[in-house]
């Protein structure tokens, strides 16, 4: 039974430009939520997605969208990115609101 | 804002002791699932308690989650070089039911047991 995987492992970008994360869920999960971890802190909520609609928002400006397709995986867009947005972005996958498990996460750097 | 303080911050112990990490908050949560995170890895659930007084047992770890559903605690027992660890709380949802599925962590505890 797959677990959930994250595409790509790293990642290195420019100020300025746009960035695509994408996450599969854990077989048999329909919900995907996007979380962002900086270097020392625990995880914050950026989004959660649930039938195709974004369902709860976290305090994210605009440039973080995201999207869910039929067969329940996720993508994750940045843009006009800012050093500060350098961070472990991690996916989670959860049946609907119970117990989210953790992809390996997308490492970002921003320069 | 719901907030999650946790603490220590930092714990560095040797193999054989026990130790306890503490997650507070003055909000109610739904419930609360402790993690622990590997370096460049995700976080691995270990546990999540539901019922505010809920104690639960994994091994040599013991999880709490107290009777107003704002704080939760967890405990290890003759602690070893493999708990080594970052381990985080995170509470799900709130009293009102409008963030249900939202997950608000703590700081986190870097946990290092010495052999």
């Amino acid at each position: 039974d797959a677990g959930v995987t994250q595409s790509p492992t790293h990642l290195i970008k420019t100020r300025g430009q746009q960035v695509t994360l994408r996450c599969s869920p854990k077989s048999g999960h329909d919900t995907v939520s996007w979380y962002q971890q900086a270097l020392g802190q625990g995880p914050q909520f950026i989004f959660q997605y649930y039938e195709e609609e974004e369902r709860q928002r976290g305090n994210f400006p605009d440039r973080f969208s995201g999207h869910q397709f039929p067969n329940y995986s996720s993508e994750l867009n940045v843009n006009a990115l800012l050093l500060g947005d350098s961070a472990l972005y991690l996916c989670a996958s959860s049946l609907f609101t119970y117990e989210q498990y953790f992809g390996p996460g997308t490492r970002l750097t921003v320069t | 804002t719901q907030l999650l303080e946790q603490s220590p911050q930092f714990l560095s112990i040797q193999e054989g002791e026990n130790l306890t990490v503490y997650c507070n908050s003055s909000s109610v949560f739904s419930s609360l699932q402790w993690y622990r995170q590997e370096p460049g890895e995700g976080p691995v659930l270990l546990v999540t308690v539901v019922t505010g007084g809920e104690v639960k047992k994994l091994k040599r770890l013991t999880f709490q989650f107290g009777d107003a559903r704002k704080d939760s605690s967890l405990h290890i027992t003759a602690a070893q070089p493999g708990d080594t660890g970052l381990y985080l709380c995170a509470g799900e949802g709130n009293a009102g039911g409008t963030s249900y599925g939202k997950l608000t962590f703590g700081q986190g505890t870097i946990l290092t047991v010495h052999p």
